[in-house]
């Protein structure tokens, strides 16, 4: 059984740019959830996929967006990338929701100069 | 609305000596509560759960929780530190489930240190 797998795990990126994160749901899990860890801060949910539809968002603006893809994997798009969006983003998969827990990935470092 | 405060945000402990890390929250329905750990440059590992079954809930590497309603609060324990223990945890509140949104809220963590 595979776990979650984030790519890529490092990148730099200037401001303004746009930039895709990806990440594979561990095998039987139909749900993706995004948190964005700051340094020195606990994870901020981003928002929740659930076969294939968004269920759930936190308090991000509709600069950040994402997708499920069928086979479930999941892809975080930030546009018009900020200094502020420096940061650790975690993809976060799981059977129904959150039913069982969830299982993270080990993250994507980003760094936005 | 839910909330959870970690009371401590760093904690050093010797080897071999107990690990209390303290967690209280707020919500207004029974909730979902876990700690999960996160090694330097690594993702975050599930330690524990609880989700209204037992109050005193066992995890992994010897750490244990017990959950608390009249003091809402959920400590995480452990009765001997290991080196290895060092790391960030994390305190969190959740409603998985049918009507789950998928928000896990995360406390602000609380860094272990674990002297020789």
């Amino acid at each position: 059984e595979t776990g979650v797998t984030q790519s890529p795990t490092h990148l730099i990126k200037t401001r303004g740019q746009q930039v895709t994160l990806r990440c594979s749901s561990q095998s039987g899990h139909n749900t993706v959830s995004w948190y964005q860890q700051a340094l020195g801060q606990g994870p901020q949910f981003i928002f929740q996929y659930y076969r294939e539809e968004e269920n759930g968002r936190g308090n991000f603006p509709p600069r950040f967006s994402g997708l499920q893809f069928p086979n479930y994997s999941s892809e975080l798009n930030v546009n018009a990338l900020e200094l502020d969006d420096s940061a650790l983003y975690l993809c976060a998969s799981s059977w129904d929701r959150g039913s069982y827990g969830y299982t993270f990935g080990s993250g994507t470092r980003l760094t936005v100069v | 609305a839910q909330s959870v405060t970690q009371l401590d945000s760093h904690v050093s402990v010797s080897e071999g000596t107990p690990v209390l890390l303290r967690c209280n929250y707020s919500s207004s329905y029974s909730p979902s509560l876990f700690w999960y750990v996160q090694h330097p440059n690594k993702g975050l590992q599930l330690l524990l759960k609880y989700t209204s079954a037992a109050t005193l809930v066992k995890g992994i590497n010897g750490f244990e929780a017990e959950f608390k309603k009249s003091e809402t609060s959920f400590h995480l324990t452990k009765p001997s530190a290991h080196m290895s223990d060092a790391a960030e945890y994390f305190c969190v509140v959740g409603s998985p489930g049918s009507s789950n949104t998928g928000k896990l809220i995360f406390g602000q963590g609380t860094t272990l240190q674990v002297k020789p």
